[in-house]
């Protein structure tokens, strides 16, 4: 089983419509973040948590929230979808000396 | 701030060797390097956490110079396998933000 495992792997939404993005781990890390990748942008932060009780927004949390349910469990929400909300998205942990571990990504795009 | 990688892209023949850069306008704690295929989630290379330090992997070496803010990653007689985007990650000196990921240098190695 892979450290992290996102779902869904692709997803095609409408405007206007919530949208939630799933990631969870299997090492019992603390340390978990969602990224937003745009061609030629690179990795962008929206938020982390560095425990249960620990939110933080990133660069550009705006029309985005998460949830930690759990230490293994970081959501992330799109209340209304839209358009330019179209990218890879990347949720990863921290794992200390060996970096951060990224899920394989979920490809969304907001029609 | 994002960290600025250069070049932005470039080819190679295998066996030839590379340098990718990354520079940061403000003081870094830490450098991180990933490579990532296309489609795929970007793979942990190596962390620098002391000027100065150099490490190795394989053929692949980085160098952190902490007065200047840099770091830069060497490629040495290139294989078909490291094509790729790398990306450069950097912390500031608190210790616990997030990585600020540079835009990435898009290597490709052709035969």
């Amino acid at each position: 089983d892979a450290d992290v495992t996102q779902t869904p792997r692709n997803r095609i939404t409408k405007t206007g419509k919530r949208i939630m993005l799933e990631c969870s781990q299997t090492k019992g890390h603390d340390r978990m973040y969602w990224y937003r990748q745009d061609p030629g942008l690179g990795l962008r932060l929206i938020y982390y948590s560095f425990d249960v009780k620990d939110i933080n927004k990133g660069e550009i949390s705006d029309g985005y929230s998460v949830s930690r349910q759990a230490q293994a469990k970081f959501s992330l929400s799109l209340e209304s979808a839209i358009p330019n909300q179209t990218a890879l998205y990347f949720c990863a942990t921290w794992t200390g000396v060996h970096g951060y571990t990224f899920g394989s990504g979920t490809r969304l795009t907001v029609v | 701030q994002q960290p600025v990688q250069s070049p932005q892209a470039v080819i190679l023949r295998e066996g030839e060797d590379a340098v990718i850069n990354c520079s940061s306008s403000k003081a870094l704690y830490s450098v991180h390097w990933y490579r990532q295929k296309h489609g795929e989630a970007p793979v942990f290379l190596m962390i620098l956490l002391k000027g100065g330090e150099q490490k190795g992997h394989d053929k692949i070496s980085a160098s952190f110079n902490e007065k200047k803010q840099q770091s830069s990653l060497y490629l040495t007689a290139s294989q078909l396998s490291y094509s790729g985007t790398y990306f450069c990650g950097s912390s500031t000196p608190s210790g616990n933000t997030p990585l600020v990921f540079g835009k990435g240098t898009r290597l490709s190695v052709i035969a």
